[in-house]
């Protein structure tokens, strides 16, 4: 079965820098997009962004753009975006989701448990 | 940008029929797709591509989209599909959530 186990998450200083990670497993992760999506306290679902199956392709929400890197590794099976500049406003849970992706639709079939960033001083 | 507009929150006696809706321009020219997200836990995916339902989704839950509004539609509502519930699309390389609804089962 499709598991998706993220870490890396923790309390970080304003204009810290973190890295989150996830873990597949369950399918062939080469052969799939990857999303984040974050969820602050009390507050709705915000995609932050999406890699490619083979990595050659990473779209942004204009609100992390500059700062988050998506990136991931296929030999390792394993997800990761990269934060830097953190502000109190990124302090959220942070989710990957596997893609499913038909004709010019995406969305996200899987998710993982997800994994909470806490921005402050 | 592309909004989606959802009700802050549904109500719905328990064995009724729950429908939420999700406002958008000419929604019904996109895909839309529904997550129940209970409390403490990761979103779940219950309807895809309008009216598809995943497996393990009950045939309690279906999905409609036209024009400026999609819906998702609960029949027979039991206690445990109280949680709240998002549409998505993906427009321009951008994936769009709306504002979520809590569904209340009475």
């Amino acid at each position: 079965q499709v598991q998706l186990v993220e870490s890396g998450g923790g309390v970080v200083q304003p204009g810290g820098s973190l890295r989150l990670s996830c873990a597949a497993s369950g399918f062939t992760f080469s052969n799939h997009g990857m999303h984040w999506v974050r969820q602050a306290p009390g507050k709705g679902l915000e995609w932050v962004a999406f890699i490619l199956y083979d990595g050659n392709n990473k779209f942004y929400a204009e609100s992390v753009k500059g700062r988050f890197t998506i990136s991931r590794d296929n030999s390792k099976n394993t997800l990761y975006l990269q934060i830097h500049s953190l502000r109190t406003e990124d302090t959220a849970v942070y989710y990957c989701a596997k893609d499913f992706t038909s004709s010019w639709t995406r969305y996200f079939d899987y998710w993982g448990q997800g994994t909470l960033v806490t921005v402050s001083s | 940008s592309y909004d989606l507009t959802q009700p802050l929150s549904v109500s719905v006696a328990l064995g009724q029929t729950a429908t939420i809706t999700c406002g958008g321009n000419n929604i019904g020219s996109k895909d839309v797709h529904w997550y129940q997200q209970k409390p403490g836990q990761a979103p779940v995916l219950v309807m895809y591509l309008n009216s598809n339902r995943p497996s393990g989704i009950p045939e309690r839950f279906s999905g409609s989209n036209s024009g400026k509004t999609a819906t998702l539609t609960i029949s027979r509502a039991q206690a445990g599909d109280e949680a709240d519930y998002y549409c998505q699309v993906w427009d321009s390389r951008t994936a769009l959530f709306g504002g979520g609804t809590k569904l209340t089962v009475l």
